[in-house]
């Protein structure tokens, strides 16, 4: 089956610095990558759709300019967690549509991340 | 949006069935996917529904009423690796979002 990458799987880092995730489809290409965050025992919310090409669209209430995206490629998304602070730890998680399918998501391994 | 709810965990033994609920509430359903969640991990893919009726894929099988706004995912002779959450997640209308129940977590005891 498809294959999405993500690194890295985790990261500590301190408030204020910003860090990059990547999300990667290693044997299709996606024109379509979404990425979700989960917090302990709760459901994956989704935060925003990340569109080759073009700008991502975000959910209500998710900060765009805090939570930068960019899908520069049809194999590569990136989400770049700016400022952050201890309330944006949580458990990030990219997934990519097969383009042509109609049916499920692949996702990445996910990356946790812990703001100190 | 999607008003999505499942039990929050069940347990059952080794070798047993085990049925999980889901209902759902959307203006524009587009088929449901049951996902398996291990902890700290990425959720994999289980099975997909889009019209009614049972979908059976080896020991898991996923039924779906779209009148009725219910799914059950059943899993058959347990073992012990089935132990995780089970996501259910609904997508709304043609932009492939899928919006995911909170999870219910499934403990297999020997």
């Amino acid at each position: 089956g498809a294959v999405v990458s993500q690194h890295p799987s985790r990261v500590i880092c301190k408030s204020g610095t910003s860090v990059k995730i990547e999300c990667r489809s290693l044997d299709f290409q996606a024109t379509t990558m979404f990425w979700y965050r989960q917090f302990p025992k709760q459901s994956l919310m989704l935060m925003a759709t990340s569109n080759e090409g073009s700008k991502a669209t975000y959910e209500q209430g998710v900060e765009k300019d805090k939570f930068l995206i960019n899908h520069a490629s049809l194999t590569l998304s990136t989400l770049t967690v700016t400022s952050a602070h201890p309330e944006d730890s949580s458990f990030y998680i990219c997934s990519a549509r097969l383009s042509g399918t109609n049916e499920k998501l692949f996702f990445g391994s996910g990356t946790q991340l812990s703001v100190l | 949006g999607q008003n999505i709810d499942q039990p929050t965990e069940m347990t059952a033994t080794e070798g047993a069935i085990v049925q999980i609920n889901c209902t759902y509430q959307t203006s524009g359903f587009n088929g449901l996917f049951w996902y398996q969640q291990h902890a700290g991990e990425a959720p994999t893919f289980l099975s997909y529904n889009v019209l009614d009726g049972l979908e059976e894929k080896g020991r898991f099988s996923s039924f779906l009423s779209r009148s009725k706004g219910y799914s059950y995912l059943l899993l058959k002779e347990l073992q012990m690796k089935d132990s995780a959450s089970y996501l259910c997640a609904v997508r709304d209308g043609n932009d492939y979002k899928l919006s995911f129940g909170a999870g219910t977590t499934v403990t297999v005891r020997a």
